[in-house]
């Protein structure tokens, strides 16, 4: 199986900061990689998919790109909407794997 | 517009059966790939298992093999999760995600709201 690690776990930035949130996968995924946002109670959405595609409707301040086995989700301005954990998901496989999780607070 | 609608869920004991279902509107069902992901209070997303468009093929996560089995009716437009021999891991809210086309190595782009499975005695 294909693990996938996410760092930070926790993060707390501004109104207007960019953020960055990194994801590592065990084994190449190519550029099969997806981010989802989920709010409390909700269901995820997705963001991004093919590691770096914005899905329609998603603000623009949303980017994703890769670099070899690591992804990077990245906010151009924080917004206080963006509250929520984001995860990565792999594809290259059948056996879909997420992230952990990372929970993005607003200061 | 795309809806998924969950249903099925609820408590059950250690041992116990559920039959979760998923009502698919706002698209052609039958050319998509559906999957089940399920996440235990406070912790991440799962993936359980994914069907095919035409039942080809079907997948398990390890830990529910034997255990459960993914159906779909391609005339009603839902998605099935037949649970047997549930486990107190098993308790989580249990979403069905569409996949983007038809195979089964897909990103998720539409989601359920979710149903609440709890196993306890």
């Amino acid at each position: 199986d294909i693990q996938m690690t996410q760092s930070p776990s926790t993060l707390s930035a501004s109104v207007g900061d960019r953020v960055t949130i990194t994801c590592r996968a065990s084994h190449t995924v190519s550029s099969w990689l997806a981010w989802y946002q989920q709010k409390p109670g909700k269901a995820p959405k997705l963001l991004i998919y093919d590691a770096s595609n914005l899905e329609s409707g998603v603000p623009s301040r949303f980017s994703g790109s890769r670099s070899g086995t690591e992804f990077t989700l990245t906010i151009s301005s924080l917004q206080p909407d963006d509250s929520a954990t984001y995860y990565c998901q792999q594809y290259n496989s059948y056996f879909r794997t997420f992230g952990q999780g990372t929970k993005l607070e607003i200061k | 517009e795309v809806q998924l609608v969950e249903s099925g869920g609820g408590p059950v004991k250690p041992g116990g059966s559920l039959r979760l279902s998923c009502a698919a509107s706002g698209f052609s069902f039958s050319d998509y790939s559906m999957n089940w992901v399920r996440q235990a209070p406070g912790k991440g997303l799962e993936w359980v298992s994914c069907i095919s468009s035409s039942h080809d093929y079907i997948y398990y996560t390890d830990s529910v093999k034997g255990r459960f089995t993914i159906s779909r009716d391609n005339a009603k437009n839902a998605l099935y999760l037949q649970m047997n021999s549930l486990r107190a891991d098993d308790t989580a809210v249990y979403y069905c995600a569409r996949g983007t086309d038809s195979s089964s190595s897909t990103h998720f782009d539409y989601w359920g709201q979710g149903t609440q499975v709890a196993v306890s005695s």
